[in-house]
Order: structure tokens, then sequence, then C-alpha cells
């Protein structure tokens, strides 16, 4: 997607490791969002930011922890990797009124 | 009870066909209204939005909002293969300055040549 990387595109790690997602963005956004999407729930808001070091939670934001020490990067951090966190994970850029724009996803999976 | 309720399908229809999404909502303090469309294996990308009740058309694409009921809808005309996707409604409302976007959970919508 035009502006915004995510990266890695897939991961399968164990239970209990750290793993680490990178969301960039070339459009100088002042608002990031991490998403996690999983079947029967939808998208669902983990973390999201509104400038350099200013985060907050989510609706489903346990086991998640965030940093952004740059406008154009956003990171997600799973502390310790759970079963329960396998998932798709998106992350959106705004900066207009209305709407976001996606990521391609990092498909997620923990072993 | 949810935010934004929608039926999550699957829907299957032959081409040609018009379809009919929609979703519900209980929050009156959103103010933009959208549909995302998502391809397998792909994010969201933004397909129709809205912020006033009534009609919006975009080619074979028709947005209603009807906020009295808090409903909407998005109608696809002449309906084809490419069609084929997941579609999300989606509302804003602004939190601490923040625009922040509830999703339903998706109509996965097949369209059979």
């Amino acid at each position: 997607d035009a502006g915004i990387t995510q990266s890695p595109r897939h991961k399968v790690t164990e239970t209990g490791t750290p793993v680490t997602l990178r969301c960039h963005q070339t459009e100088n956004h002042r608002y990031m969002y991490w998403y996690r999407q999983d079947p029967g729930h939808g998208l669902r808001l983990i973390h999201y930011s509104y400038g350099v070091k200013d985060t907050d939670k989510g609706e489903v934001s346990d086991g998640y922890s965030v940093s952004r020490s740059k406008t154009e990067d956003f990171l997600l951090t799973l502390e310790s990797a759970t079963s329960s966190q396998t998932s798709v994970y998106f992350c959106a850029i705004s900066g207009q009124t209305y709407g976001y724009t996606f990521g391609s996803g990092t498909r997620l999976t923990v072993v | 009870q949810k935010e934004v309720e929608q039926d999550p399908g699957p829907l299957s229809v032959p081409e040609g066909a018009i379809v009919s999404l929609n979703c519900t909502y209980s929050n009156s303090a959103f103010q933009y209204f959208m549909w995302y469309r998502q391809y397998s294996r792909k994010g969201p990308e933004l397909l129709m939005y809205t912020y006033s009740s009534g009609n919006k058309e975009d080619g074979r694409f028709t947005a209603q909002v009807d906020k009295s009921s808090k409903y909407i809808s998005l109608f696809i005309r002449d309906s084809q293969p490419s069609d084929s996707a997941t579609y999300l409604c989606a509302m804003t409302y602004i939190i601490q300055g923040a625009q922040k976007l509830v999703f339903g959970q998706g109509t996965r919508l097949t369209i059979n040549p």
C-alpha cells in the first residue's frame, strides 16, 4: 500500500518469545494505529499513537506494548507471545478527517 | 451489545445481481460512515464514505445512511466476480482529538460467474 509498509509480512514464533512488528509510513501522518483481525471478531484496535511518544490503549491491549520514537515508525511488541496472539496484524495511518489507510498486514503464528 | 453490528454472511450471488450489505449501530456520536473492501490476504481499502443521511453514488456502488434508524447500507449494481471480497462497514468518532474507527465484523461476498 502506498505510503505505509509493514514488516515482516509473515512470522512464526514460539510461545514465550518476544516479537516486534514494525509499521513505517512516508506520509508524515500524525495518527497511527495497530489492529488485529480474527475470524468472528473483525478488526480490533490494540494501540494507537497521536504523536511521537504519545500512545494510548485500544480495546485489546493486554499483552501488547507500543513505541513511537519517530513520526514514521510505530512498533508493536508482544513481550511474551502466546497462542492467543496468533492473528493478522494491520497497521493504519490517518491524516484526514475520515478513514484510515491500511498496510498489507503481518501474519503472525505463535506455536 | 456491539457498537456496530454487521451480518458476517457469507453471501453468494450470481454475476449481475444487485447486492445489499447492511450495518446497524448504537452510538449516536458517530460522524462519518464508511465502507471498506478487503481482498483475501490484503489490507482493507476505503471504498466509500459519507457523513450525512441519504444516498451517495460512485459508479456501481451506492452508500446509504439513515441516521434516524442508525442503519447504513451498501448496494452493488451489476455485480462482477471482481467484487468478491469481504466488505466492512466502519464508523468514526473523535476522542481526545484522535479519529477512532469502529468496524463491523465484515461480510464475505462471493459473486459467481
